[in-house]
């Protein structure tokens, strides 16, 4: 299994922008990717990108194109997420996931510990 | 988007007992794209059963999931102390993949 640690807490002002860290470790197939997850207080999973590091094909939710962006560092197995003009209603715990692909679409095995981002002025 | 509808909200049980969770999809989901995660406070979500019906790695077996379609079931045999916890369903099959809103299993 992958084994994914991310970075760590971060406290941001509204109109900030915030690049969270997901450093992928452990047996990794060539064809891998991650996908990133949210959870704000008191709500449950939302799902916000993923991206394929082979490929660099990336996806996002709608209502944060834009917004948004995903990379990925194959030479550290290390993805990346960032998010711009950060609202009060970005404020969450964001999750890196990982694990491997069934017939294209990436089964999220392994999770990181979590990112809380916290926008307040 | 497909909408994951997860019932009951909360469901109250004593260690022991059976639960039995369900996951309700707007439109006919593939089996192959469907798992179920149990997530506490404070931990990451933890892989249960993936493909509708396949335990992942460490999984005990009172875990089981079931279904097709539009409707899945995660089904926990006997309850121990350690599996209260929120459960979400999620299916990538369609984009944008979605999440239930999450079923917490409480003690009684």
């Amino acid at each position: 299994q992958v084994q994914l640690v991310q970075s760590g807490a971060e406290l941001k002002k509204p109109g900030a922008s915030v690049k969270v860290s997901c450093k992928a470790s452990g047996y990794m197939s060539t064809n891998y990717g991650i996908t990133w997850v949210r959870q704000a207080p008191g709500q449950g999973l939302e799902w916000v990108a993923s991206i394929n590091f082979f490929s660099a094909k990336t996806s996002y939710v709608q209502n944060l194109q834009g917004r948004a962006s995903v990379t990925a560092d194959t030479s550290t197995h290390t993805g990346y997420m960032e998010l711009r003009s950060l609202r009060s209603d970005d404020t969450a715990v964001y999750y890196c996931a990982s694990g491997y692909y069934i017939f294209g679409k990436l089964l999220l095995e392994s999770w990181g510990q979590g990112t809380l981002v916290t926008v307040s002025s | 988007e497909v909408v994951l509808t997860q019932s009951p909200g909360t469901l109250s049980l004593s260690p022991g007992d059976r639960a039995t969770l369900s996951c309700r999809a707007s439109q006919s989901v593939s089996s192959t794209y469907l798992v179920w995660y149990q997530h506490k406070p404070g931990q990451a979500p933890r892989l249960l059963i993936y493909s509708t019906s396949n335990r992942a790695a460490g999984i005990p077996d009172r875990f089981s999931g079931s279904g097709s379609g539009t409707d899945f079931t995660l089904t926990i045999s006997r309850l121990e102390p350690e599996d209260f916890a929120v459960y979400y369903c999620h299916q990538y099959d369609k984009s944008p993949q979605t999440f239930g809103q999450g079923t917490r299993l409480e003690i009684k």
